[in-house]
């Protein structure tokens, strides 16, 4: 069973342009999630998604986006890029959305590493 | 206030040795869950281990158990008998309960570095 895949793997932007990551779930996991890893901040979480609908977003401004096709695939967007959005963009998918005790492993893929200029 | 404190940004331990990594958390929530996860160098979210509130058993995951201790909301990873491919960070995340879905609040992580 192939794992969750995100692509690109490497990506190096500037200033003030916007990207667009990619992540496609393990098949039949329906819900992923999307978490930024940085040196200063650490693992925050970004974003939920579940039968094309965000359920929750982190604390983090509207240049952040995403959104989540019929195929269950994700794609998160950030607009106006800034230098303190360097980091590894990680994608999380569950067969079931998050919630309390209940086990709900999440598989994380390799990430894409996004280098602002 | 920080929601889950690892104490030990980093770790040498002797292969073959049992190691402890500390985790406490900070929730009111009477629902929530508690995770490892291993990131090598490669980036990528190993997931080692969970732990539910209302499990009333250690978890346990071949060489990893987690030692859960409720009142004193402490969650803390042991490895048995170490090897050298558990070097990498290493971190607690706890999911809480409640009507929403805040995904997972990861600790700052322990770099785990295991020497011959």
């Amino acid at each position: 069973k192939a794992g969750v895949t995100q692509t690109p793997r490497y990506l190096i932007k500037t200033r003030g342009q916007q990207v667009t990551l990619s992540c496609s779930p393990i098949s039949g996991h329906r819900s992923v999630s999307w978490y930024q890893q940085t040196p200063g901040q650490g693992l925050q979480f970004l974003f939920e998604y579940f039968s094309e609908t965000q359920r929750n977003k982190g604390n983090f401004p509207g240049r952040f986006s995403g959104r989540q096709f019929s195929n269950s695939r994700s794609e998160m967007n950030v607009s106006t890029l800034e230098l303190g959005d360097s980091a590894l963009y990680l994608c999380a998918s569950s067969l079931t959305p998050s919630g309390g005790s209940s086990y709900n492993e999440q598989f994380f893929g390799p990430g894409t590493r996004l280098t602002v200029l | 206030a920080q929601k889950i404190t690892q104490t030990q940004p980093g770790m040498f331990v002797q292969e073959k040795e049992a190691v402890t990594l500390d985790c406490t958390y900070d929730t009111s929530d009477q629902s929530y869950g508690l995770f490892w996860y291993k990131q090598p160098s490669s980036g990528e979210m190993i997931f080692l281990i969970y732990q539910g509130s209302y499990d009333e058993q250690n978890a346990t995951e071949g060489r990893y158990s987690l030692n859960f201790q409720k009142a004193r909301k402490s969650a803390n990873l042991v490895i048995s008998a170490s090897q050298l491919g558990d070097s990498a960070m290493y971190f607690c995340a706890m999911r809480e309960g409640g009507g929403g879905a805040d995904g997972l609040t990861f600790g700052k992580g322990t770099h785990l570095i295991i020497q011959p």
